[in-house]
């Protein structure tokens, strides 16, 4: 088992750059997470799916962020026009369904110029 | 405000000796509490949860203690090592709307330094 599996592990983008960040699941884990971690703000809560469908997106900036899971196999973490503030490192996690534990990905590390 | 607030921002335990990490939350809806470990550059992993319909947890060196009515969690860790050095994230969940999985919210973690 692979666990979960986020790519690319570090990207560098110009400001105002579209970034589009990756994640692949445990096989079989039906739960998928994002967040976002800063040293200022910590480990925060962006998004999450389950069974492919969005069910709580509460923690996903208004403007720029979005977030799909087309399958099962993977989800997308969208950033439009980036900014230096969105530089982060961005962790996948999923879970079976009615599971507690979350199993973490390596993350993303975002730079953003 | 922080929902989930770890005060202690680092501390160092002697070799052999408990170490003890707190936890204080403020939203009355968390139900699972989690510490999770995290060394530099690598992604959280849980080390031991609890449900709120329990307060305390044992698992090797590893305890949960849960106190709800004062809306506070610790972690202790029994005959500390140096490989134990590391950052300790607390966290506690609510169920979403959906009802399946716990959104959890994180503190800003504790470093943990075990001394030889």
């Amino acid at each position: 088992n692979a666990g979960v599996i986020q790519t690319p592990r570090h990207k560098v983008t110009g400001k105002g750059q579209e970034a589009t960040l990756w994640c692949e699941p445990i096989s079989g884990h039906s739960a998928v997470f994002w967040y976002r971690q800063t040293i200022v703000q910590g480990l925060e809560f962006l998004t999450y799916f389950r069974n492919q469908a969005p069910i709580d997106d509460s923690g996903m900036p208004k403007e720029r962020f979005s977030a799909q899971m087309p399958n099962q196999s993977h989800s997308t973490l969208k950033i439009q026009s980036t900014q230096p503030q969105d530089s982060a490192v961005y962790l996948c996690a999923s879970s079976l369904v009615q599971q507690d534990t979350q199993y973490f990905g390596p993350g993303t590390r975002l730079l953003v110029l | 405000g922080q929902q989930v607030k770890q005060s202690s921002p680092s501390l160092t335990v002697q070799e052999g000796g408990i170490s003890i990490l707190n936890c204080d939350y403020e939203n009355d809806m968390f139900d699972y509490f989690a510490w999770y470990k995290k060394y530099p550059d690598n992604s959280p992993t849980l080390l031991i949860s609890v449900r709120s319909n329990v307060d305390k947890r044992e698992d090797g060196r590893l305890t949960v203690f849960l106190n709800k009515s004062g809306k506070h969690f610790s972690l202790h860790i029994t005959a500390s090592q140096p490989e134990d050095t590391a950052v300790y994230l607390c966290a506690a969940g609510a169920r979403n709307s959906g009802g399946s999985n716990y959104k959890l919210t994180f503190g800003k973690g504790t470093l943990l330094t075990v001394t030889p």
